[in-house]
């Protein structure tokens, strides 16, 4: 119940096209969905993150769209740059408090690749 | 200049030799953790801290300790009881106040290769 998962595996795009990766979750104590950018050989970075009280975030060319009843979100790149060439995490976590408090459970990651 | 520095880059150790990589932050920040990195896997907790000279285990803490004696620091011992040790290694730290505990700042990281 505490697992996120998260699709596709991988994903190419051409530059200007809007690549979407999905991530779906199960336990309903989850109220804080955050998507983080890695590049090769580096930590990851949060680029995005959205809490279940709206539908959809929009940041720059990055948006996230949830669906609480489906227990879905996804991310949206739009005008997708080869620069975006990167592996995305979703990732989920629970206000609930006591030790499981700031815990992240993460997608197992897909790696984006945009073609000039 | 604010961060979290993870040394070294890259580890070598040979089996059955028990290593311990280094965390450091200097963003004020209560709460710290080590993830795992595996091609395919994700980030896999391996342990975590809210506080100074408390910690918890994650989801993949056998054959790892840890320690939390100060605020700044979160060290990571792998231990040669550990199966599969050769992976890349992540610390990352958030602050508790309302809001930003889930905005975790990750290191550089460190792969290890145990040979």
């Amino acid at each position: 119940q505490q697992q996120v998962k998260q699709s596709p595996q991988s994903l190419i795009v051409q530059k200007g096209g809007i690549p979407i990766i999905n991530c779906a979750y199960e336990n309903t104590a989850f109220d804080y969905f955050p998507w983080y950018q890695q590049f090769p050989g580096k930590g990851p970075a949060l680029l995005i993150a959205i809490r279940p009280d709206v539908s959809e975030k929009k940041e720059g060319r990055f948006t996230i769209s949830f669906n609480k009843s489906a227990k879905q979100f996804s991310l949206h790149i739009m005008d997708s740059q080869p620069g975006d060439s990167a592996t995305y995490f979703c990732a989920a976590g629970s206000s609930a408090g006591g030790t499981s408090y700031g815990k992240l459970t993460f997608g197992q990651g897909t790696i984006l690749t945009v073609h000039p | 200049d604010g961060g979290i520095t993870q040394s070294p880059k890259y580890l070598f150790r040979k089996e059955g030799q028990n290593v311990t990589l280094s965390c450091e932050q200097n963003l004020n920040h209560d709460a710290m953790y080590w993830y795992r990195q595996d091609p395919g896997q994700g980030l896999r907790l391996i342990y975590y801290s809210q506080i100074v000279n408390d910690f918890q285990k994650g989801d993949i803490a056998e054959g790892y300790s840890v320690s939390r004696e100060k605020k700044e620091s979160f060290p990571l011992t792998v231990t040669s009881a550990q199966k599969n040790p050769t992976a890349f290694y992540l610390c990352a730290s958030s602050s508790p106040y309302r809001g930003k505990a889930y905005e975790q700042y990750f290191g550089p990281g460190t792969r290890l290769t145990v040979t």
